[in-house]
């Protein structure tokens, strides 16, 4: 079956410009987490949803950063005024539910330049 | 705090070598463990968990790992290397908190493998 899928795999914006990441889970996956890997910090845990809500945003890195999640599915990563410290792979995940021992499922990622 | 140590940055084999990977970890109650592979341009696919039971679990592509509760490690192991394990490893660790899990990764270890 299908995997976790985001667009675009690639987008290269200029400093100050708004960008959207979309994820497109597993279906029937509750769970959905998304993470950074860049080089400075590796990868670290951003923000997580079950269905439509996220219980806690304190992983976000600054206020510019929001995201939100639709339907239970797909979710979309937004971050205001690009800074160049944004370039990094944004990483979705998705899990059947949000018990510790599910699989996170990861898709493919999309590697964000700030130029 | 809950962290991921994973102390070599990068490893060199020989093809048909054995490799092992370390991994540490610092975490106050039962850890749910699991080593991730990442290849050039594609996401994090899992290698192997560890949860409870059996403290040698068996993994995809041949690896194996062992949890060792007495030196908080859960270190990668394969008995020979072939070309294709050429890529970026991960290992990671559950923590729950708030309801919810996220994971906490190491920050890598880069495997070149010589012909």
């Amino acid at each position: 079956g299908a995997g976790v899928s985001q667009s675009p795999s690639n987008k290269v914006t200029e400093k100050g410009k708004d960008v959207e990441l979309r994820c497109d889970p597993i279906s029937g996956h509750t769970a959905l987490y998304w993470y950074r890997q860049s080089l400075g910090q590796g990868l670290e845990f951003l923000i997580y949803f079950q269905g439509n809500s996220a219980p806690d945003k304190s992983g976000l890195p600054s206020d510019r950063f929001s995201a939100e999640r639709t339907g239970g599915s797909v979710s979309t990563l937004t971050i205001q005024r690009t800074q160049q410290e944004d370039s990094a792979v944004y990483l979705c995940a998705s899990s059947l539910d949000k018990r510790e021992y599910n699989e996170q499922f990861f898709g493919p990622g999309t590697r964000l330049t700030v130029l | 705090a809950q962290s991921v140590t994973q102390p070599d940055i990068h490893i060199t084999v020989s093809e048909g070598a054995s490799l092992e990977l370390r991994c540490n970890y610092s975490y106050g109650a039962t850890p749910y463990l699991f080593w991730y592979v990442q290849s050039p341009g594609q996401g994090l696919q899992l290698l192997l968990k560890y949860f409870s039971g059996d403290t040698l679990v068996q993994g995809i592509k041949g690896f194996e790992a062992e949890f060792k509760r007495s030196q908080s490690s859960f270190n990668l192991r394969k008995p020979s290397v072939h070309w294709s394990d050429a890529a970026e490893y991960f290992c990671a660790v559950v923590v729950f908190s708030g309801g919810y899990n996220k994971l906490i990764f190491g920050a890598g270890t880069r495997l070149a493998v010589h012909p």
